[in-house]
């Protein structure tokens, strides 16, 4: 069975410098990692996705994520915060390639970006 | 990207009545739809998996006669709580797929429960 780990309930970053929300995972197989926004009263909005290829992946809104296969981790980065990124961040794990399958979502961590 | 609607985006009912809500693909053909819930400040628990034209099947600890479920075409799903209580309370998205490839889920802005 896979499951999501998002070790940080919160994590607060002043606007214009680096954030990282940590995520780490575990699957039988192969892994398919999401990440995922939420803003209040608000579904999910997709950020970038890791299925194969480059362990660098780049997203929406100038966030990406790095997949680390030996450490099993595919925290979310960004160079510089803004304000406006103050939100719920998910991270999510499928075990098939098919979006078909089931996802599994970790904890969440709100991201506090003050001005 | 895909955009996926539910219907209502906000619900308050008596205890013991039944609330439909509607999850729509509305530029696409979802072969597969999920039902999650959110309660307050935690994370989306899979409710269910449904396919067009199939029984859902639901994850443990879900019941099933309580939350029904049903997709009937490849753009529309229904969860229909039933005999509602206040802990049925929560906040509930879903999503869908289209068929196979490696393609990521995309989620409706969800619908807020409230019973009283």
């Amino acid at each position: 069975a896979q499951s999501v780990a998002q070790p940080e309930d919160q994590v607060n970053v002043a606007e214009g410098n680096p954030l990282t929300v940590k995520c780490t995972y575990s699957v039988s197989g192969n892994p398919y990692l999401f990440w995922y926004v939420q803003y209040p009263n608000r579904g999910l909005q997709f950020l970038l996705k890791y299925i194969t290829g480059d362990n660098l992946v780049k997203g929406s809104y100038g966030f990406e994520a790095e997949f680390n296969k030996s450490q099993t981790s595919f925290h979310l980065k960004k160079p510089s915060a803004l304000v406006s990124d103050s939100a719920l961040y998910f991270c999510a794990v499928r075990d098939s390639y098919s979006s078909a399958s089931k996802i599994i979502f970790g904890s969440g961590t709100r991201l506090s970006i003050r001005p | 990207g895909a955009v996926v609607s539910q219907h209502p985006s906000r619900v308050i009912c008596k205890s013991g009545t039944s609330v439909k809500i509607e999850c729509r693909s509305l530029d696409f053909q979802a072969t597969t739809m999920f039902w999650y819930r959110q309660f307050p400040k935690q994370s989306l628990m899979l409710m269910a998996t449904s396919n067009e034209g199939s029984k859902a099947t639901y994850e443990q600890g879900v019941e099933k006669d309580k939350f029904l479920i049903n997709h009937a075409s490849l753009t529309l799903s229904t969860l229909t709580v039933t005999s509602a209580h206040p802990e049925d309370s929560s906040f509930y998205i879903c999503s869908a797929s289209s068929s196979g490839g490696t393609d990521t889920q995309y989620f409706g802005p969800g619908t807020r429960l409230t019973v009283l």
